[in-house]
């Protein structure tokens, strides 16, 4: 499968504890981003690399979260001291350089916490 | 600020009938393009069809064409033969041209197809 991959598909976690997520975009992707999506809702931009670096961020990303792209490769999203408010879907997406107007998206991972 | 307003949280249709899909939305970008996306029960988003700005020509992809209103910022998606693999929720969505290229999308549109 040459799809977006995230990891875990699902995560129920105690409040107050750490969680991380991964994601792994289509080979050769520069571009990686972050989505929130809660129920009922369409996906909320929280933040995107370009390769390794971080371009931007939403305040939806408070300072519990951080997102890192060490080698321009693969992601991941933490979330500290978690909230029952951080219950969620989390996307992922990635899109090619020649083509930045093309997302594509992984099947997300859900978090619920406790 | 982008906004994308989807003011249809549930629709239905009949198999092989044809269904239309509202999106509006508010920017005061020149340089913008949007999108359809689907969501099928598994969670995955799916490109359906984008539309550039700057083209005039809507934009179609076999059953899927898009009614774009450049001055009324409305972007409908027109779902024509239905099948009911097409039973999903459908996102509008609107990306600025720079910077960023990060997605604004709407409330999503529940779409069923009944047999």
């Amino acid at each position: 499968d040459t799809g977006v991959s995230q990891d875990p598909r699902h995560k129920i976690t105690k409040r107050g504890q750490n969680v991380t997520f991964r994601c792994d975009p289509i080979s050769e992707h520069n571009r990686l981003y972050w989505y929130r999506q809660t129920l009922g809702q369409g996906p909320e931009f929280l933040t995107y690399f370009q390769n390794e670096a971080q371009l931007e961020k939403s305040r939806l990303l408070s300072d519990r979260f951080s997102a890192e792209r060490p080698k321009g490769s693969f992601s991941t999203l933490e979330i500290q001291r978690t909230e029952q408010g951080d219950s969620a879907m989390y996307l992922c997406a990635s899109t090619p350089g020649r083509a930045k107007n093309i997302q594509y998206f992984g099947a997300g991972t859900r978090l619920s916490v406790l | 600020a982008q906004t994308v307003t989807q003011s249809q949280p549930e629709m239905s249709v009949q198999e092989a009938e044809t269904v239309t899909l509202s999106c509006t939305y508010d920017t005061s970008e020149s340089n913008y393009y949007l999108f359809w996306y689907k969501q099928p029960p598994s969670r995955q988003m799916i490109l359906v069809i984008r539309q550039e700005a700057y083209k005039q020509q809507n934009a179609t992809e076999n059953r899927f064409s898009v009614n774009f209103q450049k001055a009324a910022k409305s972007f409908s998606l027109k779902i024509s033969d239905s099948q009911l693999g097409d039973t999903a929720m459908y996102f509008c969505a609107f990306m600025r041209g720079n910077p960023g290229n990060q997605f604004y999308f709407g409330t999503g549109t529940s779409l069923t197809v009944i047999p």
